[in-house]
């Protein structure tokens, strides 16, 4: 099924840990996105990559790195992870230029104790 | 800084009855206005979109309603259903900086 996978599902880590947020898109779209959910904070940008080789700050990026791998792939990394950072991640993709050509993966649920 | 303010944060409405959600703005380089519906679990999915242009756009039940001098928009859901019971987000588009901000989300509940 075309779409955005995100790995793992869930997560629970200790405060310090370290982690990698897989994403991958199979619409070869140009642009990828990591947000953050929070309740009551709606989700907020981390970091984006327009295209392939480039990438960006959002508007939460500490304690967060991104690689985009290739086309297909957009990392999140936490390289140590701290209680605030207990959140739903989602990461998405875009054609350029598209608006609404938005597509959401189902999430990954972060929990940092 | 929220640059998309929602209003409700958790709405409960009768099956049959209107659910409304506003949100506010204040960026006018913001040019595009879509809404997102997420269910449990789920990615947030698009739901339906304004253009600045236009004052209104329906689709079936759902129905956007824009005032660009007062900068604000809503969501209207008509004969509301219990299927209908999700996270709404409304959202503006920065063409510029090719970026999608989000308000924070109301949690719609629709009693049978």
């Amino acid at each position: 099924n075309a779409g955005v996978t995100q790995t793992p599902k869930f997560q629970v880590l200790k405060t310090g840990q370290s982690m990698t947020l897989q994403c991958a898109q199979d619409m070869n779209h140009n642009s990828m996105y990591w947000y953050r959910q929070d309740p009551g904070m709606g989700l907020r940008l981390i970091y984006y990559s327009a295209s392939e080789g480039t990438t960006d700050k959002g508007e939460v990026p500490n304690g967060y790195n991104v690689s985009r791998l290739n086309k297909r792939e957009f990392s999140l990394r936490l390289e140590s992870a701290a209680p605030s950072q207990t959140s739903v991640y989602f990461c998405a993709s875009r054609e350029l230029l598209i608006p609404d050509g938005y597509t959401f993966g189902s999430g990954t649920r972060l929990t940092v104790v | 800084q929220q640059q998309v303010k929602q209003s409700p944060q958790s709405l409960i409405v009768q099956k049959g009855g209107i659910s409304i959600i506003n949100c506010a703005y204040e960026n006018t380089a913001f040019d595009y206005f879509p809404w997102y519906q997420q269910f449990p679990g789920k990615g947030p999915a698009l739901l339906i979109a304004i253009r600045p242009d236009v004052s209104e756009k329906k689709e079936g039940r759902f129905t956007i309603s824009f005032n660009k001098s007062a900068k604000q928009f809503s969501l209207h859901i008509m004969d509301s259903q219990p299927g209908d019971s999700a996270t709404y987000f409304c959202a503006a588009y920065h063409r510029g900086a090719q970026k999608l901000v989000f308000g924070q989300g109301t949690r719609l509940t629709i009693n049978p």
